[in-house]
């Protein structure tokens, strides 16, 4: 299994919902990433963890909160967002994060925020 | 700090044309280069990466060589095909943040006509 796997692929939720979304990898990946991308831009790290530890935040607001369940899940819980956080939400692993073979990429999940 | 530049386009070139998208960075160490593509719709997928001076990455066609003395890491094809319209990332990652993050270039959208 080679893949990164992302659900849903497709969300929109209002203001007020709370969601989450999933990614899992069976690549006996140690790192994984959430990334968010916005129209025509390159993407922009959100989250790093490695070992299932959070070890990167950019400042994100405490309104995403990521979890790493295990080795192999990432989710990213999302709750009272705002219209601008419409993007395509990526997750991503590595071996380690060194990140010498690059990363594995999921398909992403496209968020609309009504 | 690190920082990769690449042409902006949009790039369009007809069936079985030439294509190059050229790609420079800036970068302390000795960075890891890589080439991502995004299709429509679609995560970013690992094209090729190169990971020393001189070094050649290719698949699919493509090729890019790493050129420590012009900073540089142009992606060519010989004969572009209509699949191959998408975004192209060039992107860097062991540079003054080791370990920490890609760095991505702002991304080329190709569109390849019939």
């Amino acid at each position: 299994d080679t893949e990164v796997t992302q659900t849903p692929k497709h969300l929109v939720m209002g203001m007020t919902n709370k969601k989450s979304l999933k990614c899992e990898q069976h690549m006996g990946h140690r790192a994984m990433y959430w990334y968010k991308q916005k129209a025509k831009k390159p993407p922009e790290l959100m989250f790093v963890y490695s070992y299932e530890k959070l070890s990167i935040n950019e400042s994100v607001p405490s309104r995403f909160s990521p979890e790493c369940p295990n080795s192999s899940l990432l989710n990213l819980h999302l709750h009272a967002l705002q219209p601008e956080d419409s993007a395509l939400y990526l997750c991503a692993s590595s071996q380690d994060i060194q990140l010498t073979y690059g990363y594995t990429f999921g398909s992403g999940t496209r968020l609309t925020v009504v | 700090g690190d920082s990769v530049t690449q042409m902006e386009g949009p790039v369009t070139l007809s069936e079985e044309a030439f294509l190059t998208i050229n790609c420079t960075y800036t970068a302390t160490g000795y960075p890891s280069l890589f080439w991502y593509v995004q299709y429509p719709g679609e995560g970013l997928q690992l094209l090729l990466k190169a990971t020393k001076a001189d070094d050649k990455g290719s698949n699919k066609g493509f090729e890019a060589t790493y050129r420590k003395e012009t900073t540089s890491f142009h992606l060519e094809k010989g004969s572009v095909q209509v699949s191959d319209s998408a975004v192209y990332f060039c992107a860097l990652t062991g540079g003054e943040n080791y370990g920490q993050n890609f760095v991505f270039g702002p991304g080329t959208r190709l569109s390849v006509l019939p």
